[in-house]
């Protein structure tokens, strides 16, 4: 089966700039995570939906960061305005969750950096 | 508030040593608990997990983990390592059920030695 697919791999902007990461959650999976991973940290849940809908979105700093899920597949992260603390690498992840396995599968990450 | 903790940063060890990465976790109710794995330039991937049952799981590559509720910990264990172990390794806590928020570690990174 296919895996969570995110794109781009590789990001660098300046500070201020804008910027979008997509993904592409494994076929069937109703629960879509994304998290930021930090240098040095383990990752951390930015926000957490089910289908098209938000479940968590606690840790979000919404005054810069949004996402949306729309039509429950796919989904896409923005950061606008970028600062330098946002450089980082960004999960996706998917799971069968709340219906079956609670098993988060992670996509490669993308890796921001914040110049 | 809800944390894990581990213990070590940074293992080092030669081929065919013994492993035990240490992960306690703070109390929060009913857990679930996992170990994910990061081998360099790749993604993470499930080793094992722990639901309910049998507190000792064995996970893929040889690994084992034991929950041990009294201490609130999810020690991962390996017999004899491999020089293809080297990877970083996430205790995860999922605190909450289905829905509930996946809290991980701040990871061990180990590097065995040919």
């Amino acid at each position: 089966e296919a895996g969570v697919a995110q794109s781009p791999r590789y990001k660098i902007i300046e500070k201020r700039q804008s910027v979008a990461f997509w993904c592409n959650p494994i076929s069937g999976h109703a629960t879509l995570y994304w998290y930021q991973q930090i240098l040095g940290q383990g990752p951390k849940l930015l926000i957490q939906f089910q289908n098209n809908g938000v479940v968590d979105d606690s840790q979000l700093p919404k005054d810069r960061f949004s996402a949306e899920r729309l039509k429950g597949v796919d989904s896409t992260l923005k950061i606008q305005p970028a600062k330098l603390e946002d450089s980082a690498v960004y999960l996706c992840a998917s799971s069968l969750a709340p219906q079956g396995s609670y098993e988060q599968y992670f996509g490669p990450g993308t890796r921001l950096t914040v110049t | 508030a809800q944390s894990v903790s581990q213990h070590n940063h940074h293992v080092i060890l030669s081929e065919a040593a013994s492993l035990e990465l240490g992960c306690n976790y703070s109390y929060g109710g009913t857990v679930n608990l996992f170990w994910y794995v990061q081998y360099p330039g790749q993604h993470l991937q499930l080793l094992l997990k722990y639901f309910s049952g049998d507190p000792l799981v064995k996970g893929i590559k040889g690994f084992e983990a034991e929950f041990i509720k009294s201490k609130f910990s999810f020690n991962l264990r390996k017999p004899s390592v491999q020089w293809s172990d080297t990877a970083e390794y996430f205790c995860a806590v999922l605190y909450g059920g289905s829905q509930g928020n996946l809290i991980f570690g701040k990871g061990t990174k180990l590097s065995v030695k040919p």
